[in-house]
């Protein structure tokens, strides 16, 4: 089956950095998104990871390992608006997106 | 970018009825549209994928009686839930799917409509 984990909730101070993992087995892949959704509204692309390695743009960075089935979306000086769920997503080998089940990241003061 | 418009942003309506709820793409042509759901502090769920000019495929337990989807141009697909239940009552987001001019797609979403039946 394709399944796609991550962590459910993580909690970070503001102006820190903090790292969401997410791993995935689906069949076949055509790259990797993170979204990020505030609550009551919908999801905002973030990223967009095909190859191996680190993309990064401004303070949000995102990492792939395709051979681990692994990546991380990396957010540095966190601010306080930053606080909402970030959901992996993987396209399989019909261009479907396969979601994980979102890490919602509370930023504390 | 691409910018998806969903109509209404939200709708109370009494159980029993129908109601229809709109997805545009307002400056791409979308062959393939997506309608999810998602309840309170879970994440989306897709209910069905729409293709312009073909019959939706719906994903497994989700009722394509109860859950009419119709993509009749390529800016346009409609999601009608008839006969609403209160258990219906949900947040739907559509989003489109486009290439541009990138070697991937990327789904952009409409804003959502929060659906409460009473």
């Amino acid at each position: 089956g394709q399944n796609i984990d991550q962590p459910t909730e993580m909690t970070a101070t503001e102006g820190a950095i903090v790292q969401i993992n997410c791993t995935y087995q689906t069949s076949g892949f055509n790259g990797l998104f993170w979204y990020q959704q505030h609550a009551g509204e919908a999801p905002t692309f973030l990223s967009y990871n095909v190859l191996d390695g680190l993309e990064e743009k401004g303070r949000f960075s995102s990492f792939l390992s395709r051979s681990k089935g692994y990546s991380y979306l990396l957010l540095k000086e966190l601010q306080m608006k930053d606080s909402a769920s970030y959901l992996c997503a993987v396209t399989d080998s019909n261009y479907q997106l396969i979601w994980g089940a979102g890490t919602k990241l509370i930023i504390k003061p | 970018g691409a910018v998806v418009s969903q109509h209404p942003s939200w709708v109370i309506c009494k159980s029993g009825t129908s109601v229809k709820i709109e997805c545009r793409s307002l400056d791409f042509q979308a062959t393939t549209m997506f309608w999810y759901r998602q309840f309170p502090k879970q994440s989306l769920m897709l209910m069905a994928t729409s293709n312009e000019g073909s019959k939706a495929t719906y994903e497994q337990g989700v009722e394509k009686d109860k859950f009419l989807i119709n993509h009749a141009s390529l800016t346009l697909s409609t999601l009608t839930v008839t006969s609403a239940h209160p258990e219906d009552s949900s947040f739907y987001i559509c989003s489109a799917r486009d290439q541009g001019d990138r070697d991937y797609y990327e789904q952009y979403f409409g804003p959502g409509t929060r659906l409460t039946v009473t």
